[in-house]
């Protein structure tokens, strides 16, 4: 069965220090990866995206992240963190055939600290 | 920009009361979806609509639960019989087409089962 793994519950790090926060997958097919930001009690909101090209994503604040179909991987980085930077961060998959149903990893809570 | 339009933001229910959420889709897009979180949690996978049936659903969809697409526009997850376990963010998601594979997520209802 398919799945999604964020090994890492909770990360704390220092302000303008680097952060990677780790997800891997399984699949034996196509697929799709993402990253969510969640603040509290909030909705979802899409960090960044692998549908097919580059490897290497990034986003507008920042995030980049590196899909590596060898490893199963799709770790999420920041070179430099800020305060504003605190919130629970999920990986999801879907494939590109069925359903296009996602499967969520089951969080990482970045912590950035003063 | 369009975007997914959840209604209401926060419902409070007695436990045992049938509760409606309500989700207009964007316009042109064709797979729906439920999904769920219980606070703390991860995102979980309810069900997927497709061409006016399920497509999918998961073990937690059980016979409470139900979904509609009663005109076309709106889209709908009713519980028949609330339990305090039913407690959670419910998310709506819609997807354009086959092939692309992001979905684009709602801002949530949170349910609360007293």
């Amino acid at each position: 069965a398919q799945s999604v793994t964020q090994l890492d519950s909770q990360v704390p790090v220092f302000e303008e220090a680097p952060v990677e926060l780790r997800c891997n997958y399984s699949s034996s097919v196509s697929v799709y990866l993402f990253w969510y930001v969640q603040y509290p009690n909030q909705g979802l909101q899409l960090l960044l995206k692998y549908l097919s090209g580059s490897t290497l994503v990034e986003s507008i604040n920042g995030f980049e992240a590196e899909f590596n179909k060898s490893q199963t991987s799709f770790h999420l980085r920041k070179p430099s963190v800020h305060i504003s930077d605190t919130a629970e961060y999920f990986c999801a998959v879907t494939w590109s055939s069925g359903t296009y149903k996602y499967i969520f990893g089951t969080g990482t809570r970045l912590k950035v600290l003063a | 920009e369009p975007e997914v339009t959840q209604t209401p933001s926060h419902q409070v229910t007695q436990m045992g009361q049938e509760v409606i959420l309500r989700c207009v889709p964007i316009s042109n897009h064709l797979y729906f979806y439920w999904y769920r979180q219980i606070l703390g949690q991860k995102v979980e996978f309810l069900v997927s609509f497709y061409n006016n049936e399920i497509s999918e659903k998961s073990e937690i969809f059980d016979d409470q639960f139900s979904v509609e697409r009663p005109d076309g526009s709106n889209f709908t997850l009713k519980i028949r019989s609330t339990k305090l376990e039913d407690s959670a963010m419910y998310f709506c998601a819609s997807l354009p087409r086959t092939g692309t594979g992001e979905a684009f997520f709602g801002q949530g209802t949170r349910l609360t089962v007293v």
